[in-house]
């Protein structure tokens, strides 16, 4: 079956702009999670849904992020008034329930220029 | 909070030869283990996990224990292939306070590994 599929895959914008990044995880998967990849950084926790509800947004760096999931699949990360810090691979990744085996899209890289 | 720390790469080994790669972690309770690999221009898989103390994850030839004692989950591997160069990272699956887990996951830094032919 289909894994996890993000969009788009790259995304370049100006600082100051607002972006939207889409997931779309696997059929089925009632947890989804967003992460965010970058030099600096490494891999780091942004927010937990279960569901429609986020029961965990303590990765979410400032008020510029947030993210919402509609109809228990699809979900979108909005970051707004870009900076150039934000530059990273956005990667969401979904499992069947919470705590099982998380399955990972492709990522998204996004470059704030 | 709970945190991981990683062997510091890249590593860069021949074919046939044996690999470790250390990873040690900090937390609270008594979290499951696991190790993702990151091939090039592929997403994150799960290579194998542990979810109990003593608890050997295997896969591919990989293996970890999860160590309580010395809070350790080091991968091995007695001889690594060529396809085998890839990034490896470590991570945690923290427990909520009342000891039940979302599946957030905390990484280590990742290590680059380079198998030469």
């Amino acid at each position: 079956g289909a894994g996890v599929s993000q969009s788009p895959s790259n995304k370049v914008t100006e600082k100051g702009k607002d972006v939207e990044l889409r997931c779309d995880p696997i059929s089925g998967h009632t947890a989804l999670y967003w992460y965010r990849q970058s030099l600096g950084q490494g891999l780091e926790f942004l927010i937990y849904f279960q569901g429609n509800s986020a029961p965990d947004k303590s990765g979410l760096p400032s008020d510029r992020f947030s993210a919402e999931r509609t109809g228990g699949s699809v979900s979108t990360l909005t970051i707004q008034r870009t900076q150039q810090e934000d530059s990273a691979v956005y990667l969401c990744a979904s499992s069947l329930k919470a705590s099982n085996e998380q399955f990972f899209g492709p990522g998204t890289r996004l470059t704030v220029l | 909070g709970d945190s991981v720390t990683q062997m510091e790469g890249p590593v860069t080994l021949s074919e046939e030869a044996f690999l470790t790669i250390n990873c040690t972690y900090t937390a609270t309770g008594y979290p499951s283990l696991f190790w993702y690999v990151q091939y090039p221009g592929e997403g994150l898989q799960l290579l194998l996990k542990a979810t109990k103390a003593d608890d050997k994850g295997s896969n591919k030839g990989f293996e970890a224990t999860y160590r309580k004692e010395t809070t350790s989950f080091h991968l091995e591997k007695g001889s690594v292939q060529v396809s085998d160069s890839a990034v490896y990272f470590c991570a945690l699956t923290e427990l909520n306070a009342g000891g039940t887990s979302y599946g957030k996951l905390t990484f280590g830094q990742g290590t680059i590994l380079t198998v030469h032919p």
